[in-house]
C-alpha cells in the first residue's frame, strides 16, 4: 500500500541554525500539507500546497518558514532560524482530487530544538 | 471556520466495555469529519470519514461513528473494546469543499484499556 515517508525520523538543532524537514508524498497525490504537533497538545495546521505554490497557511506558519517541491516526487519544509518553541512533531500529508480529500498521513519527524 | 471539541481527554474502559469518545463539531458550511487514531511515536491513522454519504459511518478495527447534523456530534463507538485500542484518538474536521481543505483537529482522548 502506498505511504508518505519522511526523513529524518529524529532531528536535534541548537537554536538559530536552520533545518529541512522531508518529506516523500504518495505519487499520484497532488495536494500537500504540513502540520505540527507540540509534546501533549493538538495537532495544528501550518501550511497547505497545490500546484507549486501556497494555497493556505496558518499565523504559525511566518517567514522562518517556507515549503518547497524541488522535484517530482519531495516536499520539504525549512525553518531559517529555529526557536525552542519550534520543538515538536512535524507531519506531512498528502491527498488525491477526488472524493473527501482523505489526508495520508507520515509518521512524522521530531524535532528538537536546543 | 470550523472547530472540534473532544470531550474527555481521558477515557478509560474495561477489555469487552463499549467505547464512547464524544466530538462535536462547528463549521460554517458542510463539514467532512474524520477519526484518526494515534499510537505511540506513531503517526496519524485513519479510522474513518464522513463524506455527506451514509450518516452511520463504519471504519477500521470494528470502530464506527454516527454523523447527527442535529447535534452536531461525530461520536466513535466500538462495541466491544480490545487491548490493542489503546491509543490517542483525534477528531478532525474540513470544509466539504472541492480543493486541499485544511483539517482542523480536536484535542484528542487518550483511550486506556482496563484488563
Amino acid at each position: 500500500e502506498p505511504e508518505v515517508t519522511q526523513t529524518p525520523s529524529h532531528q536535534v538543532t541548537q537554536m538559530g541554525q536552520e533545518v529541512i524537514l522531508r518529506c516523500v508524498p504518495i505519487s499520484n497525490h497532488l495536494y500537500f500539507y504540513w502540520y505540527r504537533q507540540i509534546l501533549g497538545q493538538k495537532v495544528e495546521f501550518l501550511v497547505s500546497f497545490y500546484n507549486n505554490e501556497i494555497s493556505e497557511k496558518s499565523e504559525i506558519f511566518d517567514d522562518q518558514f517556507s515549503v518547497e517541491r524541488p522535484d517530482g516526487s519531495n516536499f520539504t519544509l525549512k525553518i531559517r532560524s529555529t526557536k525552542l518553541e519550534d520543538s515538536a512533531m512535524y507531519f506531512c500529508a498528502s491527498s488525491d482530487a477526488t472524493g473527501a480529500y482523505e489526508q495520508y498521513f507520515g509518521p512524522g519527524t521530531r524535532l528538537t530544538v536546543t | 471556520a470550523q472547530s472540534v471539541t473532544q470531550l474527555g481527554s481521558h477515557v478509560s474502559v474495561s477489555e469487552g466495555a463499549l467505547v464512547l469518545l464524544r466530538c462535536n463539531y462547528s463549521s460554517s458550511v458542510p463539514p467532512y469529519l474524520f477519526w484518526y487514531v494515534q499510537y505511540p511515536n506513531q503517526g496519524l491513522q485513519l479510522l474513518l470519514k464522513y463524506t455527506s454519504a451514509a450518516t452511520l459511518v463504519k471504519g477500521i478495527n470494528g470502530f464506527e461513528a454516527e454523523f447527527k447534523k442535529s447535534e452536531t456530534s461525530f461520536h466513535l463507538t466500538k462495541p466491544s473494546a480490545h487491548m490493542s485500542d489503546a491509543a490517542e484518538y483525534f477528531c478532525a474536521v474540513s470544509a466539504a469543499n472541492f480543493g486541499n481543505e485544511k483539517l482542523t483537529f480536536g484535542t484528542g482522548t487518550r483511550l486506556t484499556i482496563i484488563p
